[in-house]
């Protein structure tokens, strides 16, 4: 079936907006992973779904970050009160099964994110 | 704490030659290993992905060969082309949540 699919592809908003964004997984695939990408930090890890509980959250990297997954599909990372540091490509990726470290991710095209 | 190094973080080749991407890793703890290729502007396409059990793993003019005691990795490409000019990123899984820990690639161009 279709690949792993985010939306928008690019938002721009202005400092101080919330912003959410989406992420449709590979159908069948139990694991959810949201990683960042910006200029000199490469890409970082977020946070971990395994169904809809989230077992991993260690990379978020303030309270204003925020995430969640329904239905055991559709995940949503949120950002509150952005700062212009939050710039950056957000990249989801899914995996069959997250219990297994054997799993190949796939991942999806990204959002870019810019904050004015 | 796992890191991977990618070195250089550029490099630039005329068409046709045969070449080889380093990754190194800290902890040889690993359950596998991937390489990516992102296009400017794109997300990751996976290109290849060895388990911590195997010694290698090839795709088409592609070869990745994992040394997992050394920590080390290395993506062979054979006959280059200008369409292989892209960013190429290792990355491993380390812990039992199976996130990737990515090195910050290396930006590859093939000259006509």
């Amino acid at each position: 079936g279709a690949g792993v699919s985010q939306s928008p592809s690019n938002k721009v908003t202005e400092k101080g907006k919330d912003v959410e964004l989406r992420c449709d997984p590979i159908s069948g695939h139990t694991a959810l992973y949201w990683y960042r990408q910006s200029l000199g930090q490469g890409l970082e890890f977020l946070i971990y779904f395994q169904g809809n509980s989230a077992p991993d959250k260690s990379g978020l990297p303030s309270d204003r970050f925020s995430a969640e997954r329904t239905g055991g599909s559709v995940s949503t990372l949120t950002i509150q009160r952005t700062q212009q540091e939050d710039s950056a490509v957000y990249l989801c990726a899914s995996s069959l099964d997250g219990k297994s470290s054997y799993n190949e991710q796939f991942f999806g095209p990204g959002t870019r994110l810019t904050v004015l | 704490k796992q890191e991977v190094t990618q070195i250089p973080a550029a490099l630039s080749v005329p068409e046709g030659e045969n070449l080889v991407l380093n990754c190194s890793f800290t902890d040889s703890a690993i359950y596998n290993l991937q390489w990516f290729r992102q296009d400017p502007g794109k997300g990751l396409t996976s290109l290849l992905l060895i388990q911590s059990s195997q010694r290698e793993q090839t795709s088409g003019r592609l070869n990745a060969s994992l040394d997992k005691s050394s920590g080390r990795s290395t993506l062979y490409i054979a006959a280059s082309q200008p369409g292989d000019s892209a960013t190429y990123l290792c990355a491993v899984v380390t812990g039992a949540n199976s996130k990737l820990t990515f090195g910050k690639g290396i930006t590859l161009s093939v000259r006509p």
